[in-house]
């Protein structure tokens, strides 16, 4: 089962800023925060990954709070291309590293 | 692009056939994973592979099969074919564990 908690929809205006939420409360301490995203029926595209401290890259800001018990992806100007499904994943790395899916959260970038 | 490719893209078959999807991982990856991806859902784990041999087990239905060969490109193998097995199967490698997945775009499977 998924280990992540995200709101099934939100809205964003192109340009501004898209702050997506996610929390994972039984989160283990060896365990690493994963985004993926989803655009129609496309592969998974891979955005960020951290375990506990913030992450940056040339897609995204990864936030994680201090108890790790939760964190938020930033796409810090978004455009209308950024209209997804955004997955947040505890990534399991006992015995396999395999990646479990939740519902994602439906990021809609509006004009 | 990902540079993991699936082929074929489109496949559309009767029940109870028998089809094979293939994957190709990105170069040098050793893992390869398979997801489905049905409407209702959502993307389901289905196996994992390391440098040819079986790495985990997700919700994979016995009339399913894969492999990795020598090569590490892998091979989904689907029989006696229901019409619930309409979906998106989604390929995915990683180079090491517990780094990223890269995913294909897919193949998707119709059964009428």
């Amino acid at each position: 089962d998924a280990k992540t908690t995200q709101p099934p929809s939100m809205d964003c205006a192109e340009g501004r800023a898209a702050n997506l939420p996610c929390n994972h409360s039984t989160i283990s301490g060896n365990e690493y925060v994963y985004w993926y995203r989803q655009i129609h029926s496309q592969g998974p595209q891979y955005i960020i990954h951290g375990l506990k401290n913030n992450e940056t890259n040339e897609m995204a800001s990864l936030i994680i709070t201090e108890d790790r018990k939760s964190s938020t992806l930033i796409l810090p100007h978004a455009t209308l291309r950024d209209t997804a499904v955004y997955y947040c994943i505890v990534r399991v790395v006992v015995g396999t590293d395999k990646l479990i899916f939740g519902t994602g959260t439906r990021l809609q970038v509006f004009p | 692009d990902s540079g993991v490719t699936q082929t074929p893209k489109h496949l559309i078959t009767a029940t109870g056939q028998r089809v094979t999807l293939r994957c190709s991982p990105r170069s040098g990856d050793l893992s390869v994973y398979w997801y489905q991806q049905s409407l209702d859902q959502g993307l389901q784990f289905l196996i994992q592979y390391y440098n040819g041999e079986e790495r985990a087990k997700g919700n994979i239905l016995e009339r399913f099969s894969a492999q990795q060969f020598p090569d590490l490109h892998s091979e989904l193998n689907l029989s006696s074919l229901e019409l619930g097995d309409s979906a998106l199967y989604f390929c995915a490698s990683s180079p090491r564990y517990n780094s990223p997945l890269h995913f294909g775009n897919g193949t998707r499977l119709t059964v009428t």
